[in-house]
């Protein structure tokens, strides 16, 4: 169960697009549509993004968007805000006994 | 409205055992699979642990099996998670969280409950 690979941080000035990657295996990424994102502010709990690679819940902004190919996932954050500086994490399912695994972790920056 | 509030951390000596609960509402709780997570100090997000709606099916991390166990009680609406033989690297927030209704992924999350291990 090795976490998912994502750039430690990445970056943009306010309203452009920020793309973070998420690479696993072809036990996780690569077998299931599965994949969901998550938004963490310092001292919060995570909050739920993107679900099936490319699903917004209700409330979330149409700003956000997930895209999946091969063995990497990735999250795309359109028009940043200040707001959207946050860690944000991948995450995968894995099959046997209802597993599952993060990624590493990706902090965002808003220049 | 939907929440979910951990409780049961504290400071703990390596090799001891301590349980944290989730107590759930606002929801129809018996419906849905739960789950345990933990994020261990300026660290990333670990899943720890999956228990199905009717407690029939449960997952452990390979980091944790055989040390900790999840449990749920659907007449009170709780999830408990019995950690045993602790080690110092277990120390984390442990968050409880909803398993989307349907499909996989995590919808509702609590605030968490800070358990430390000490040596």
């Amino acid at each position: 169960q090795s976490a998912l690979t994502q750039p430690p941080s990445a970056s943009g000035s306010p309203g452009q697009s920020v793309t973070i990657s998420c690479t696993g295996t072809r036990g996780d990424i690569g077998a299931y549509n599965y994949v969901s994102w998550y938004q963490q502010r310092p001292g919060k709990a995570p909050k739920l993004m993107i679900y099936e690679v490319t699903k917004r819940p209700s409330g979330v902004s149409d700003r956000f968007s997930g895209s999946k190919s091969g063995y990497t996932a990735s999250l795309t954050v359109s028009g940043l805000r200040t707001e959207d500086e946050a860690d944000y994490y991948c995450s995968s399912y894995t099959g046997s006994s209802d597993l599952r695994v993060f990624g590493t972790g990706t902090k965002v920056t808003v220049l | 409205q939907v929440s979910l509030v951990e409780s049961g951390g504290g400071v703990v000596q390596a090799g001891r055992s301590l349980t944290v609960a989730c107590a759930a509402s606002g929801f129809e709780f018996y419906t849905y699979a739960m789950h345990w997570v933990r994020q261990s100090p300026d660290k990333g997000l670990e899943w720890v642990a999956h228990i199905s709606l009717d407690g029939s099916n449960i997952g452990y991390a390979d980091s944790v099996k055989g040390r900790f166990t999840i449990s749920r009680d659907n007449s009170q609406y709780r999830i408990f998670l019995k950690m045993n033989s602790l080690r110092v690297e277990d120390t984390a927030v442990y968050y409880c969280a909803r398993e989307i209704l349907g499909t996989i992924g995590f919808d509702s999350w609590g605030q968490g409950t800070l358990v430390t291990v000490s040596s």
